[in-house]
C-alpha cells in the first residue's frame, strides 16, 4: 500500500480554468504538507496542516487553497491557473509538526501540472 | 531565502567510487536531513543527524554535521549506478521546511 498517495499524476489544462490535486496519507501522521517544485528542481514548501489548522501558509498566491477534511487529506486547490503555476507539485507528510524531532518528511510520488 | 545549500551542484563519478556532497546552512538547527530524488518521483528520506551528533552512518551512507561551520557532509560509499539521482539537505528555518537546491549525482557504470 502506498503511504502517501496523491492524484491525479499528470494534470494538463487551460489558462483560467480551476484544478484540485488530491493527497492521502495511511501512515496516521499528524501533519501533512504541499511543496511546489519548479523546472530547476528547487523544493518550496507551500502549506501545512495539523490537526485540521493550518500552521504555515508560505507567501503563496490567495488562488491556492488547501482543504483538509479530515488527517488523512490535504487537497489542494488552485483557481485560475497561469502558466507560472506549471511545475510539479508534492504532498508530504510526517509524524510530528516540524518543531518536532520527528518531523521526516514522507512524500508522495508527485503530480505534474501543465498550464497551457 | 535559502536555509540549506548544497554542493556541487552535479556531480558524476564511476561506480565504485565514492561522491561526497556538502551542505551549508545558516540558522541554529534541531536536525538536518539528507533525502533522495530519483528521476520523476518523490523525495524519499535517507537520514537525519540531529544538532548534538557529529556522524552517522547508514548502509554505504555517512553523514557528518558540523554546527561550529553549519556544514553537513554527506559521503556515499562504493556508489552503483542505481544510487544516480539529486540528494537534497533540509532543515527547518522559521516554521519552514527548507530544502536545498540539491546535489545531481551521475554513477557511471
Amino acid at each position: 500500500d502506498t503511504a502517501v498517495s496523491q492524484t491525479p499524476k499528470y494534470l494538463v489544462t487551460q489558462m483560467g480554468n480551476d484544478k484540485s490535486i488530491k493527497c492521502e496519507q495511511n501512515l496516521g501522521h499528524d501533519t501533512m504538507y504541499w511543496y511546489k517544485q519548479d523546472s530547476k528542481k528547487f523544493l518550496k514548501i507551500m502549506f501545512s496542516y495539523n490537526n485540521k489548522e493550518l500552521i504555515i501558509n508560505e507567501t503563496v498566491p490567495n488562488r491556492f487553497s488547501p482543504k483538509s477534511p479530515d488527517k488523512a487529506h490535504l487537497n489542494l486547490h488552485i483557481n485560475s491557473l497561469e502558466l507560472g503555476d506549471s511545475a510539479v507539485y508534492f504532498c508530504a507528510s510526517s509524524p510530528t509538526g516540524l518543531a518536532g524531532d520527528l518531523n521526516i518528511q514522507y512524500f508522495g510520488a508527485g503530480t505534474r501540472l501543465s498550464v497551457l | 531565502s535559502q536555509q540549506g545549500e548544497e554542493d556541487p551542484q552535479a556531480l558524476s563519478i564511476q561506480e565504485g567510487e565514492n561522491a561526497t556532497m556538502n551542505c551549508s546552512y545558516k540558522t541554529s538547527i534541531n536536525n538536518l536531513q539528507w533525502y533522495r530524488q530519483n528521476s520523476g518521483r518523490g523525495l524519499v528520506h535517507l537520514i537525519l543527524i540531529r544538532s548534538n551528533e557529529r556522524e552517522k552512518h547508514s548502509g554505504r551512507l555517512r553523514v557528518t554535521l558540523d554546527t561550529s561551520k553549519k556544514s553537513s557532509s554527506l559521503l556515499i560509499t562504493a556508489s552503483r549506478a542505481a544510487d544516480t539521482a539529486s540528494y537534497f539537505c533540509a532543515t527547518v528555518l522559521a516554521q519552514n521546511f527548507v530544502f536545498g537546491p540539491g546535489t545531481r549525482l551521475s554513477v557511471l557504470p
